[in-house]
């Protein structure tokens, strides 16, 4: 099992829909990252994230420690957000080792 | 743009060589990540550098090794590569090592091995 989870894997969506990622971890985190990834392979950090909520424009990421998850929404999706999320967790248990989802691929048709 | 410059973008080379890719990370940062994305395992991290010295490694072959210089560029070297070792290597910087700060991605290097 992985020590990340991510649901779900493929979404196709409708331009102006609500969207939601979610990522689950199995380790003790000291802190969680949402990247997003372009078909032509550039990687962007989105968010980090220790606690709470955190909104960028149309992105929000929100974590519960607790539950050991985090979602991703994006409002009023536009086809530019195809694109792969990847979650990755810092585990708090080996300090700086970062650990991968396997990604979302998310494709928002107009 | 991050500021994340990897040379050379596309490297295709064959079984048993041995090549190096090069990272310049954003200028003020003084930490370099390494990471390989290959279809099967997905983003995996590989070693870390702050300011020269070694932090963190992560799922690194004893065939591949790192460092960062002086001017805080930072050179992976993979040897007596095989098939497996083709993917997609990944350079990040963050602000200095603690686990707080945000990493900056360069292009990455598309590594192919025939």
């Amino acid at each position: 099992k992985n020590e990340v989870e991510q649901s779900p894997q493929n979404l196709t969506a409708q331009e102006g829909e609500f969207i939601t990622i979610n990522c689950s971890y199995s380790v003790g985190i000291s802190a969680l990252h949402w990247l997003q990834q372009h078909p032509g392979g550039g990687i962007v950090s989105l968010f980090m994230l220790s606690s709470g909520k955190k909104k960028h424009g149309r992105l929000i990421a929100t974590i519960n420690i607790q539950e050991k998850h985090s979602s991703l929404h994006i409002t009023a999706s536009h086809p530019r957000d195809s694109a792969v999320y990847i979650c990755a967790v810092w585990d708090r248990g080996s300090n700086y080792k970062l650990t991968f989802g396997k990604g979302t691929l998310l494709t928002v048709n107009p | 743009d991050s500021g994340v410059t990897q040379t050379p973008k596309h490297l295709i080379t064959a079984t048993g060589q041995r090549v190096t890719l090069r990272c310049s990370p954003r200028s003020g940062d003084l930490s370099v990540y390494w990471y390989q994305q290959s279809l099967d395992q997905g983003l995996q991290f590989l070693i870390q550098y702050y300011n020269g010295e070694e932090r963190a490694k992560g799922n690194i072959l004893e065939r591949f090794s790192a460092q960062q210089f002086p001017d805080l560029h930072s050179e992976l070297n993979l040897s007596s590569l095989e098939l497996g070792d083709s993917a997609l290597y990944f350079c990040a910087s963050s602000v200095d090592g603690t686990l707080y700060n945000e990493q900056f991605f360069g292009p990455g290097t598309r590594l192919t091995v025939l």
